[in-house]
């Protein structure tokens, strides 16, 4: 069984430029997480697909980052334009239920994106 | 704001010893609560869960949960080089559908 994919692994740009990240999660997971690790502090959480619908993105840190998932499949975390404390590594994560208090219940991380915005 | 407190180390021991990894929380009424081994840069991989008090055994690990004390703790027992990593605890808060992470523990283990 394939885990979650992120593509790309690493991107390197200038501040201004778009940039956009893919994830594919675990076929047959209806929740689908981004999540964002800057140097230096934790990872957080930005936002939660279930199927197409977003559940919950208060963790978006402003409106320069989009997030979607037509069609309830793969999911792309664009942000536009990019600025430098954009820079850090985002996680997808997908799920098959969504409550994470169901006992084994479990997150799948992908590897992760590589964000440098120079 | 939810906070999940962890020492982010690195800790050292040596190899045969027990790691012993400690972490705390500030949401009262969080229910489930987990271990992650992230090798460098490589994904989280999930190695325990724990939602009641007590321990849980699997393997060479061991997670303690302490809700009175919003305390959780994970042992890796007859620690190898290969368990160097960092380890992140997360706690999924009241009402939220999400985790939350600390800055996770580097473990080093010296052959």
């Amino acid at each position: 069984e394939a885990g979650v994919t992120q593509f790309p692994s690493h991107s390197v740009i200038e501040k201004g430029q778009t940039v956009t990240l893919r994830c594919d999660p675990i076929s047959g997971h209806d929740n689908l997480y981004w999540y964002r690790r800057v140097m230096g502090k934790e990872i957080k959480f930005l936002l939660h697909f279930v199927k197409e619908s977003k559940q919950d993105e208060s963790g978006m840190p402003n409106n320069r980052f989009l997030a979607e998932r037509t069609g309830g499949t793969y999911s792309t975390l664009k942000v536009q334009p990019a600025e430098l404390e954009d820079s850090g590594v985002y996680f997808c994560a997908s799920s098959q239920a969504y409550d994470l208090d169901r006992v084994n219940e479990k997150l799948f991380f992908g590897s992760g994106t590589q964000l440098s915005v120079l | 704001q939810k906070e999940v407190e962890q020492n982010s180390g690195p800790l050292s021991v040596p190899e045969g010893a027990i790691a012993s990894l400690n972490c705390t929380y500030s949401d009262r009424g969080s229910q489930s609560f987990f271990w992650y081994r992230q090798y460098s840069g490589k994904s989280p991989e999930l190695i325990m869960s724990i939602y009641s008090n007590g321990d849980k055994e699997d393997g060479r690990f061991t997670a303690q949960l302490n809700k009175a004390s919003q305390y959780v703790s994970l042992l890796i027992r007859d620690s190898q080089p290969s368990d160097s990593a960092t380890y992140l605890c997360a706690v999924n808060p009241t009402g939220y559908s999400t985790l939350t992470f600390g800055k996770g523990t580097m473990l080093l283990v010296s052959p």
